[in-house]
């Protein structure tokens, strides 16, 4: 099993609304992250967690908050959003060490109006 | 940091012909070289990688190329296929650290019937 699911595949929330995006992975990666994917542009790194706790966060703006609930699971709540923030938010896991492929879900399409 | 250039931006073939897409990068500590498939409304598809320490990797159609001295890695398709239509990604990065990976800006790749 090679796949990474991630939940809801679209998404629209206003302005003023919370919401959450989620990612499994049961390969037993160690390493999860977030990506956002702008039309026509390449994934772009959002956050990354290494067993199970936060490592890299790419100077995001706080109202995109992430949580690593356990070794499988990713969420990245979201607050306050703005309507640059629509994209496609891309979930992905890898082994670590010397295993280095990771592996993308097929994303949550965030549309903020 | 890592900068990855790709080229071309887009490449249009007939069935049946070669694709060739060429990605430079920078960092001399990059040692893994991914390169991802994304079909229209998806997330990107791991379909070859090389190390530093490999000249080049086939699998069936495909195949990778890597010029550690030139910084230059490429890909190449054989006998394209309709269904190869895609934008494509190369991407670098450090093995331990995959999912922690700089993207090319994606070539789109259009194979005629």
């Amino acid at each position: 099993d090679t796949e990474v699911t991630q939940t809801p595949k679209h998404l629209v929330m206003g302005m003023t609304n919370k919401k959450s995006l989620k990612c499994e992975q049961h390969m037993g990666h160690r390493a999860m992250y977030w990506y956002k994917q702008k039309a026509k542009k390449p994934p772009e790194l959002m956050f990354v967690y290494s067993y199970e706790k936060l490592s890299i966060n790419e100077s995001v703006p706080s109202r995109f908050s992430p949580e690593c609930p356990n070794s499988s699971l990713l969420n990245l709540h979201l607050h306050a959003l703005q309507p640059e923030d629509s994209a496609l938010y891309l979930c992905a896991s890898s082994q670590g060490g010397s295993a280095a492929e990771a592996f993308f879900g097929q994303g949550t399409r965030l549309t903020v109006v | 940091g890592e900068n990855v250039e790709q080229h071309p931006s887009t490449l249009s073939v007939q069935e049946g012909d070669s694709a060739v897409i060429k990605c430079t990068y920078s960092d001399s500590a990059s040692n893994y070289f991914p390169w991802y498939k994304q079909e229209l409304g998806k997330g990107p598809q791991l379909i070859i990688d090389i190390r530093s320490n490999v000249g080049e990797k086939k699998d069936q159609r495909i195949a990778v190329t890597l010029n550690k001295t030139a910084k230059h890695f490429s890909l190449h398709i054989t006998e394209t296929q309709p269904e190869d239509s895609a934008v494509y990604f190369c991407a670098a990065s450090i093995s331990t650290n995959a999912g922690k990976s700089t993207f090319g800006d994606g070539t789109t790749l259009t194979v005629k019937p």
